[in-house]
C-alpha cells in the first residue's frame, strides 16, 4: 500500500542535542512538508519542497533544517536552536498544486 | 493574512443525535478547502475537497457543504466510531503551497 512512513513514532531528547525525524513516502508524490501540532493549535508549517534538491521555509523554520535528496524522503533536523521543540510532527505529500495532503501517522519528539 | 476558525471546539453528540461543525474562514481567494479527520496519536485522514460555493460532497454520515464564507460538516446519526478531531484547512488562489489549518473540533459520541 502507498503511504507515508514517519519513524520513530516516539522520540526523547535532552536538551542542547539535535535529533533527526525520518519521512519516507512511496506515493511518488514531487511535494512534501513538515507540520508541527501542538495543543489547542492548529498544524503549523515548518517546511515544504517542490522538489528534489529545492525546499522552502514555512511560517516557523527557526530552529529547524530539512534535505530533500531523493523524491521518496523528507528528513528534519530539530537543532538545539530550537526553543520549544515538544511537540507532534507531522510529515505529509501531495502530488499537485491543488490536491489534498497525505499525511504520516507523526513522531512525538519530547526534550527534557 | 489566511484565517481559519472552527466552532465548536469541542462537541459531546448522543449516538443518533445529527449535528454540525463550522468552519469560517478568510481569504483573498478560495483555491479549496479540505476536511480531515484525526484519531490521538495519529496523523490526519483525508475526507473532503470542495472548490467552490455551493459544492456539496458525501461520505456514509458525512456532507461538507461550502459557502463564500464558511462551510459546515453535517453529521447524520453518529456513531461512537465517528469521535476524532475533525479538521478544516484552506488554500488561498495564488498559493501553490500553503495550507491555513483551524485548531479543530473535537467530537466526542456517546453510546
Amino acid at each position: 500500500d502507498g503511504g507515508i512512513t514517519q519513524s520513530p513514532k516516539y522520540l526523547f531528547r535532552k536538551e542542547g542535542q539535535n535529533v533527526t525525524l525520518s519521512c519516507e513516502q512511496n506515493l511518488n508524490h514531487d511535494a512534501m512538508y513538515w507540520y508541527r501540532q501542538d495543543p489547542g493549535q492548529g498544524l503549523r508549517l515548518i517546511y515544504y519542497s517542490q522538489i528534489v534538491n529545492d525546499f522552502q521555509k514555512g511560517d516557523i523554520a527557526e530552529g529547524y533544517s530539512v534535505s530533500r535528496e531523493k523524491k521518496e524522503s523528507f528528513p528534519l533536523t530539530v537543532t538545539s536552536a530550537q526553543k520549544n521543540p515538544t511537540a507532534f510532527y507531522l510529515c505529509a505529500s501531495r502530488d499537485r498544486v491543488d490536491s489534498p495532503l497525505h499525511f504520516g501517522n507523526g513522531t512525538r519528539l519530547t526534550v527534557t | 493574512e489566511d484565517q481559519v476558525t472552527q466552532s465548536p471546539e469541542a462537541l459531546r453528540l448522543q449516538e443518533g443525535e445529527s449535528s454540525s461543525l463550522n468552519c469560517s474562514y478568510t481569504v483573498s481567494g478560495l483555491r479549496g478547502l479540505f476536511w480531515y479527520r484525526q484519531d490521538p496519536g495519529k496523523g490526519p485522514e483525508f475526507l473532503f475537497t470542495l472548490y467552490s460555493a455551493g459544492e456539496e460532497k458525501e461520505k456514509e454520515r458525512l456532507k461538507a457543504t461550502l459557502t463564500k464564507k464558511e462551510s459546515f460538516l453535517h453529521i447524520t446519526a453518529p456513531k461512537p466510531e465517528d469521535s476524532a478531531t475533525y479538521l478544516c484547512a484552506v488554500q488561498a488562489t495564488g498559493s501553490n503551497y500553503k495550507l491555513t489549518f483551524g485548531k479543530g473540533t473535537l467530537l466526542t459520541v456517546n453510546p
